[in-house]
């Protein structure tokens, strides 16, 4: 089944404490992104990847970090988590740039 | 600057009713534009896109989209409302960069029986 997934799709964690979230799709897609999205301002691009080893800021890169080092994974890094960072997180893969990116399930995270 | 609004955070309607999501967009050079619709506690599932051509774009679930290059608008309608419709609506454009997608705040459409 063609899809994106992520994990862990739940995660509790604490302030300052690193973790990386992982997003996979079997698409064979150039194009990958990491939104969050937060009630009242809908989704934001946090970052996005045209292709291997190719990355780019979006709107809100500010305490995260991404890769692409394979074709099909795009991990999230947050190295040093803030509470604000608290939110639902959704990964995305596009086959080029007019097409309409698939999402995975998201991930909610609860920064402490 | 690029940027989509939706500027009802809610809209309510009976069912059997038509329905309209309204979505207004800008952004440099030719739009392509997205709706995208959210359950609860689900990830988001695409409806529809207006890429080039009809003005008029058929999508999932019986929605449909309007898409009008001078009041740049890209409305999402249904001709009859389900209860089942009731969700979270995103509507979504692309921006001149290469990967580049902005969303609107989402507008929650419920359907009272």
């Amino acid at each position: 089944e063609a899809q994106v997934t992520q994990n862990p799709r739940y995660l509790i964690t604490v302030t300052g404490k690193k973790l990386t979230v992982t997003c996979s799709q079997n698409m064979n897609h150039e194009y990958m992104s990491w939104y969050r999205q937060d009630p009242g301002l809908g989704l934001r691009q946090i970052y996005y990847s045209m292709n291997v080893e190719v990355t780019d800021k979006g709107d809100v890169p500010e305490g995260y970090k991404v890769s692409r080092k394979e074709k099909r994974n795009f991990p999230l890094i947050l190295e040093s988590p803030s509470p604000n960072q608290t939110s639902l997180y959704f990964c995305a893969s596009s086959p080029e740039r007019v097409g309409a990116p698939s999402f995975g399930p998201g991930t909610r995270l609860l920064v402490l | 600057a690029q940027s989509v609004a939706q500027p009802e955070d809610q809209v309510n309607v009976a069912e059997g009713n038509p329905l309209t999501v309204k979505c207004t967009y800008s952004v440099s050079g030719n739009p392509y534009l997205f709706w995208y619709v959210q359950y609860p506690n689900r990830g988001l599932q695409f409806l529809l896109k207006y890429i080039t051509g009809d003005n008029l774009v058929k999508g999932s679930y019986g929605f449909e989209a309007e898409f009008n290059k001078s009041q740049t608008s890209f409305h999402l309608k249904k001709p009859s409302a389900l209860v089942s419709d009731s969700a979270l609506y995103f509507c979504a454009v692309r921006g001149s960069t290469l990967g580049r997608l902005y969303f609107g705040r989402g507008t929650q459409l419920t359907v009272w029986p």
